[in-house]
């Protein structure tokens, strides 16, 4: 069965300190891997797409990297601020017809002061 | 640039009545999809589109049904509404080639309670 699991569910740091989100997965065949950042009440907003031959990419501070012979990629944050408090969904894409996005449940992130 | 639009924003229905979202994209965008996210539970895909007059079932059809007159609208329609369709409900678009490659951009969710 396809499956996406995050972890943690939930995650505290203080603002400037550096953090780390996992995802692994067991879908089959791979296509992409995502990584949604989703402040609260809103929609989620794109942060980063890999396909398999790529095994790192940036978006200013944050930084996903997958391996996808161990089918697990995280996200690393640098120098968190207030802003990053959001939670972040980790999204894979099988190859094949149809819609065949599989959603991780999210981990929240809260950055305080 | 408005990208993805829903309304309402948020809505309460008692047990029975009906009711219809709206989702509007100013993209282009061939594909158009619609998600719930519940708590605890990552989004699952009610139904989508890949184009103006076609629909398709994704996970969790039942209770719900959809159209897509026009290219830019995608409607999600609930005929008999029940507590279990309490949700947020999400509508997204991509380009065309299908969310497997192309990049998903959301709505700002609508909020649907059912008493």
């Amino acid at each position: 069965k396809n499956q996406v699991e995050q972890s943690p569910q939930s995650l505290i740091i203080l603002e400037g300190k550096n953090c780390t989100l996992q995802c692994n997965y067991t879908v089959s065949p791979f296509s992409n891997l995502r990584w949604y950042k989703q402040d609260t009440g809103r929609g989620p907003v794109s942060l980063t797409i890999m396909t398999f031959s790529e095994n790192t990419k940036s978006n200013g501070r944050y930084t996903a990297t997958l391996d996808a012979d161990t089918k697990q990629s995280s996200l690393h944050i640098t120098a968190s601020q207030l802003s990053d408090s959001a939670s972040y969904i980790c999204v894979v894409s099988a190859r094949q017809a149809g819609t065949a996005l599989i959603f991780g449940k999210g981990t929240t992130l809260s950055v305080s002061s | 640039n408005a990208g993805v639009t829903q309304t309402p924003k948020f809505r309460v229905l008692k047990t029975g009545q009906s009711m219809t979202l709206l989702c509007a994209q100013d993209m282009n965008h061939e594909y158009m999809y619609w998600y719930r996210q519940d708590p605890g539970m990552g989004l699952r895909l009610i139904h989508y589109s890949v184009g103006e007059g076609t629909t398709a079932k994704g996970e969790v059809p039942d209770g719900y049904n959809v159209s897509r007159l026009k290219k830019q609208n995608f409607l999600l329609g609930l005929e008999s509404a029940a507590p279990s369709q309490t949700s947020v409900y999400f509508c997204a678009s991509s380009y065309f080639g299908g969310p497997g490659t192309g990049e998903l951009f959301f709505g700002e969710g609508s909020r649907l309670t059912v008493l």
